[in-house]
């Protein structure tokens, strides 16, 4: 079946760089999703890419698409006390144009002030 | 004012009793969703429906029932809840025009069933 995986934690120090990583399985996904959720809130989609890009940047964020390996990742630029959430990547699946989402479980990430 | 509306936001139940979880948009959008989230599980489809006369189960419908009273509504109901099914749950809709998909999703109902 199709999965999308990703690592639970990753703690980094306010001002530096976070990367957080995803792998999936449906190659046939037309976009590839980041989404946020912050504390007692919903999810809110923060950035996307549509599968025939290999990167994508809006201001700190810098998305990476490696197709061939099937991995996706999520770069943040001076990272801030504020960008303490949890992270999913989401791809549409499965098959391709298809309008359901499946979530990876989730990276929660850390700043240290 | 919120776009996607949960109601409630918190709920205690004790086993076998039948509860409802509301959802409101008014987004005019015409594709809703209903997710549960269990710490380090992700989120998981529920049901998803389309329009008002289109209801679909996701990949964890047992136990759960839906009703999509107006393009704007969709509850889903646990008709004999079980503990479980404590977790928290989130409504989502998205537009079907939008080619990336893009789902918005309510702040989330916290369940607990004792």
């Amino acid at each position: 079946g199709e999965d999308v995986e990703q690592s639970l934690f990753l703690s980094v120090r306010e001002g530096d760089s976070s990367v957080i990583n995803c792998t999936y399985t449906d190659s046939s996904s037309t976009y590839l999703y980041w989404y946020k959720q912050e504390p007692g809130a919903g999810l809110q989609l923060l950035t996307y890419i549509f599968s025939n890009m290999d990167m994508k940047q809006d201001q700190r964020l810098t998305v990476l698409l490696n197709k061939k390996d099937k991995h996706l990742s999520l770069r943040i630029a001076d990272t801030q006390t504020g960008d303490s959430a949890i992270y999913f990547c989401a791809e549409t699946g499965p098959g391709a144009g298809s309008y359901q989402l499946t979530f990876g479980k989730g990276t929660k990430l850390s700043v240290i002030p | 004012d919120a776009d996607v509306t949960q109601t409630p936001r918190n709920r205690i139940t004790k086993t076998g009793k039948r509860i409802m979880l509301e959802c409101s948009q008014t987004k005019g959008h015409d594709r809703m969703y209903w997710y549960r989230q269990d710490p380090g599980l992700g989120l998981q489809l529920i049901y998803y429906s389309f329009d008002v006369k289109d209801i679909n189960k996701g990949e964890i419908s047992d136990g759960y029932s839906v009703s999509r009273q107006a393009q704007a509504k969709f509850s889903l109901s646990l008709e004999s809840a079980i503990p479980n099914q404590t977790a928290l749950y989130f409504c989502a809709t998205s537009d079907a025009r939008d080619r990336k998909e893009t789902q918005y999703f309510g702040p989330g109902t916290r369940l607990l069933v004792l």
